[in-house]
């Protein structure tokens, strides 16, 4: 049973343009979301992460947006770079002691120039 | 060291042998993941470390797999009698505290079970 999901294995935009990047989680126990970006053969690279009593954080062209009563964040990205082209994982965290990550299967975005 | 290293970063090994696969995490980290990603698949978790104790080993897929970590640093996640199955990237992450939320990752290392 998938506790976080991407429902969109893909997406491409224009240079320039915003990219909207989805996830929905169904464990009312998590508090902290983030996102996570990966290239091809390295790990991922930690982006931005939000708590559960925000609704909004933002850094630089970051944006992520959660709607707990929705169960939803997205990650924002504006604007758009051809370097930004990657696999973007979705990944939840609930309160503990041990942080382990719950992660979504990902989105690959394309920027194209 | 500056990030989390993992060797070998490539394996391939024959069914039903040992195979050994190393995490040095950033120095100082004392929360300790693995994680793996099997082809098609989302990250999933297999063991966490809190210096040196394993508190939580839930995510190891079976008995074949074990974990170590010594001098709250260095880790050796050991699958016996591979299977082809156990084909997968296997990532090891680090975390300044596990309260921490945010964790860094090693390149991972690609294992073929043939």
């Amino acid at each position: 049973d998938q506790q976080v999901k991407q429902n969109s294995p893909s997406l491409s935009v224009q240079e320039g343009r915003i990219s909207i990047l989805n996830c929905d989680y169904t464990n009312s126990m998590f508090d902290y979301f983030l996102w996570y970006k990966k290239y091809p053969a390295e790990g991922p690279t930690f982006l931005i992460s939000i708590s559960s009593i925000k609704d909004k954080n933002e850094d630089g062209r970051f944006t992520v947006f959660l709607n707990k009563s929705a169960k939803h964040l997205s990650l924002h990205i504006v604007p758009s770079q051809p370097g930004d082209s990657a696999v973007y994982f979705c990944a939840a965290s609930a309160a503990g002691n041990n942080r382990k990550l719950i992660w979504g299967l990902g989105t690959s975005l394309a920027v194209n120039p | 060291g500056a990030g989390v290293s993992q060797s070998p970063s490539n394996k391939v090994t024959e069914k039903g042998k040992d195979v050994e696969l190393r995490c040095d995490p950033i120095s100082g980290h004392t929360a300790l993941y693995w994680y793996r990603q099997s082809l098609g698949q989302g990250l999933e978790f297999l063991i966490y470390f809190q210096g040196n104790s394993a508190p939580d080993k839930s995510g190891l897929p079976s008995d074949r797999f074990s974990a170590e970590r010594t001098g709250g640093s260095v880790s050796t996640l050991t699958i016996q009698r591979t299977q082809q199955e156990d084909s997968a990237v296997y990532l090891c992450a680090s975390s300044r505290t596990a309260r921490r939320v945010e964790a860094f990752f090693g390149q991972g290392t690609r294992l073929t079970v043939v």
